[in-house]
């Protein structure tokens, strides 16, 4: 099976700071990584497919990068609407390679 | 738009059975994989099932393997789990998605609200 990495599990910041969060791959898994970004007893939100594509609606602030086995999660500039929790997930073909990462939390400092 | 509602959800005892369903609308349903997701209290997310546009294919976590079963009926835009021998590690928010690109695997674009399972004596 393909293991996801994230890093940080918690990241304290300030509105208006850049953060960037990690997410390691087992093996190579191309560019088929997704962000999603989850707050408190709501469904997650997609942010960013395929790696680097931006969902429709999702604020430019959110950026993805990375190919192969890694990958980071970028905010340019924190808003206080951002303060979520935040999954990458790797996906491909079925079984077993459908994984999100453990999430990371992004707190206010 | 696009929506998913999930229902179904429940108290159960261990080693009952208990059958989830998600009904999807504003989209071609036929042409799209689905998926089930879960979250126990407090936790991360964790892929449960995943099924083809076409029915051709089914995958489960190892967690869920041999219990559970996922479906779908193209022609009522549903698609259902059905979890047999329940844990209490199968306690958990079950959420219905939708893969984001027709006719295979990508991201999950629409979420259902969740149906929470709780099994417990």
């Amino acid at each position: 099976d393909i293991q996801m990495t994230q890093s940080p599990s918690t990241l304290s910041a300030s509105v208006g700071d850049r953060v960037t969060v990690t997410c390691r791959a087992s093996q190579d898994i191309r560019n088929w990584l997704a962000w999603y970004q989850q707050k408190p007893g709501k469904a997650p939100n997609l942010l960013i497919y395929d790696a680097s594509s931006l969902e429709s609606g999702v604020p430019s602030r959110f950026s993805g990068s990375g190919s192969g086995t890694e990958f980071t999660l970028t905010i340019s500039s924190l808003q206080p609407d951002d303060f979520a929790t935040y999954y990458c997930q790797q996906y491909n073909s079925y079984s077993p390679l459908d994984t999100f990462g453990q999430g990371t939390k992004l707190e206010i400092k | 738009q696009a929506q998913l509602v999930d229902s179904g959800g429940g108290v159960v005892q261990p080693g009952r059975s208990l059958r989830l369903s998600c009904a999807a609308s504003g989209f071609t349903f036929a042409s799209f994989d689905m998926h089930w997701v879960r979250q126990a209290p407090g936790k991360g997310l964790e892929w449960v099932a995943g099924i083809s546009y076409d029915r051709n294919e089914k995958n489960y976590a190892d967690s869920v393997k041999g219990r559970f079963t996922i479906s779908r009926d193209n022609s009522k835009n549903m698609v259902y789990l059905q979890m047999n021998s329940l844990r209490t590690e199968d306690t958990a928010l079950y959420y219905c998605a939708k893969v984001f690109a027709p006719a295979g695997p990508g991201a999950f674009d629409i979420w259902g609200q969740g149906t929470m399972v709780t099994v417990s004596s």
